[in-house]
């Protein structure tokens, strides 16, 4: 499986202010996603990174909250923006595409997580 | 539209015997596949194990296996030899159209 990297692990920020997460993965992949898991809840998927056009969202997140940008297959940046306190969670970057050929699903590899708190 | 249901929050097993994680799951895609993964309080998610709708035998993986049964919509993650490192979050989840689908999980709590 691949190794996915992400920066920065944790991070305590302010109201208002904005935090970019990075993930690098080490081996190129067709897709990449950002899930978002809240304390105590389970994981739900933000959006897919798309490599060189605008990410998919899912319903209830928009680009101007949380922009996400893919500039080649093997990295992908979310940036939470405005942030309150709500957005206190963990943030997930996730890979796939790396078992072709299997049918009915492909396996998904996570990053770390980058825990991010906001006062 | 698909959804995954374990109905564990939490679960006690002791240190070398076998536990049972529930998990049903509902779609009306023909192809999908089913995922485990275990959440430690790291907060990393490791995958476990894979099962594939089509699959006529159930995955397994080292201490790991998957009781799959596709009329029933279930597939349920057996642990065998129960280790103190098994306490974690275990979620169950459901691949489709690449997206997944993940459960509310259940928390393992492995003792001495």
């Amino acid at each position: 499986s691949a190794v996915i990297s992400q920066k920065p692990s944790r991070d305590i920020c302010q109201r208002g202010t904005s935090l970019t997460i990075q993930c690098q993965v080490d081996s190129q992949v067709t897709m990449m996603f950002w899930y978002r898991q809240q304390p105590g809840q389970s994981l739900t998927l933000i959006a897919t990174a798309n490599q060189g056009s605008e990410a998919t969202y899912e319903s209830g997140f928009v680009i101007d909250k949380f922009p996400i940008s893919r500039p080649n297959l093997t990295f992908s940046t979310l940036t939470v923006s405005n942030m309150s306190p709500e957005d206190s969670s963990i943030y997930l970057c996730s890979v796939g595409g790396t078992s072709s050929g299997r049918a009915g699903g492909d396996t998904q590899y996570f990053g770390p997580g980058t825990r991010l708190t906001v006062l | 539209a698909q959804k995954i249901t374990q109905t564990q929050p939490g679960m006690f097993v002791q240190e070398k015997e076998a536990v049972t994680l529930d998990c049903t799951y509902d779609t009306s895609d023909p192809s999908y596949g089913l995922f485990w993964y275990k959440q430690p309080s790291s907060g990393e998610m490791i995958f476990l194990i894979y099962q594939g709708s089509y699959d006529q035998q159930n995955a397994t993986e080292g201490r790991y296996s998957l009781n799959f049964q596709k009329a029933r919509k279930s597939a349920n993650l057996v642990i065998s030899a129960s280790q103190l490192g098994d306490s974690a979050m275990y979620f169950c989840a459901m691949d489709s159209s690449y997206k997944l689908i993940f459960g509310s999980g259940t928390r393992l709590l492995v003792r001495p």
